[in-house]
């Protein structure tokens, strides 16, 4: 059975960088599938932020493009979330979940969730 | 952007009552749309994909209806573990967007 599991600092400084792992159990992220990280804060609700393809290929929402980046390590079994030049505005639950290629696709399982604050 | 906007926001209503909520999209989204339910403090929990497709394990009582730009979650018969917040999402174009939540509480 699949799972999921985000790790990470909990804090993070303004302008530094965000790093986020998933690892996966129950499953090899090289098998297939979309891999997705999403976001969740009071302000702006559920967010989805991108998903990358077990093979790198690699979709981000428009509005992070410029600062995000979600990479594939298939010997450890995870995949990762980049975020640069943080504010306050990024502070966020952050989800990993499995996702599904477009059209018609959906998130599941999703992981815990990590609580990443932007905080000097 | 897609925008899907959820209604109502929140409701009340007793145990064993039908509960109604509707998610609409700013375009045609053909049958792209999934229900997730969340309960407070833990992740999403997908309930309905494509968008009448129940998840496996999620229990009859809920049934997903709709298509083009209007979307309906149907609770028969509300339960006590059914507390919770639900969002709808579409998946017809990247970026996937959700809709904003509808809160269900018990009375």
């Amino acid at each position: 059975q699949l799972q999921l599991q985000e790790s990470g600092p909990g804090l993070v400084k303004p302008s530094e960088t965000l790093l986020l792992n998933c690892s996966l159990s129950g499953y090899s992220i090289s098998s297939g599938y979309y891999w997705a990280w999403i976001r969740q804060s009071p302000g702006k609700g559920l967010e989805w932020i991108g998903s990358v393809y077990h093979n790198g290929n690699a979709f981000y929402n428009p509005s992070l493009k410029s600062r995000v980046s979600i990479s594939v390590d298939m010997s450890t079994n995870q995949y990762s979330l980049k975020v640069t030049s943080v504010t306050a505005a990024d502070t966020a639950i952050y989800y990993c979940a499995k996702d599904v290629d477009f059209p018609g696709s959906w998130l599941d399982p999703w992981g815990q969730g990590a609580l990443v604050t932007v905080s000097s | 952007d897609i925008q899907m906007t959820q209604s109502p926001s929140s409701l009340s209503a007793s145990l064993g009552d039908r509960v109604t909520i509707t998610c609409r999209a700013s375009q045609n989204i053909g049958f792209y749309l999934n229900w997730y339910q969340q309960r407070p403090g833990r992740a999403p929990k997908l309930l309905i994909y494509a968008p009448s497709t129940l998840q496996s394990g999620v229990p009859s009582r809920f049934r997903g209806s709709g298509s083009g730009t209007q979307f309906t979650l149907t609770i028969s018969g509300l339960q006590p573990e059914d507390s919770a917040t639900y969002f709808c999402q579409q998946s017809y174009s990247r970026p996937s967007t959700f809709g904003g939540g509808t809160k269900v509480e018990i009375k």
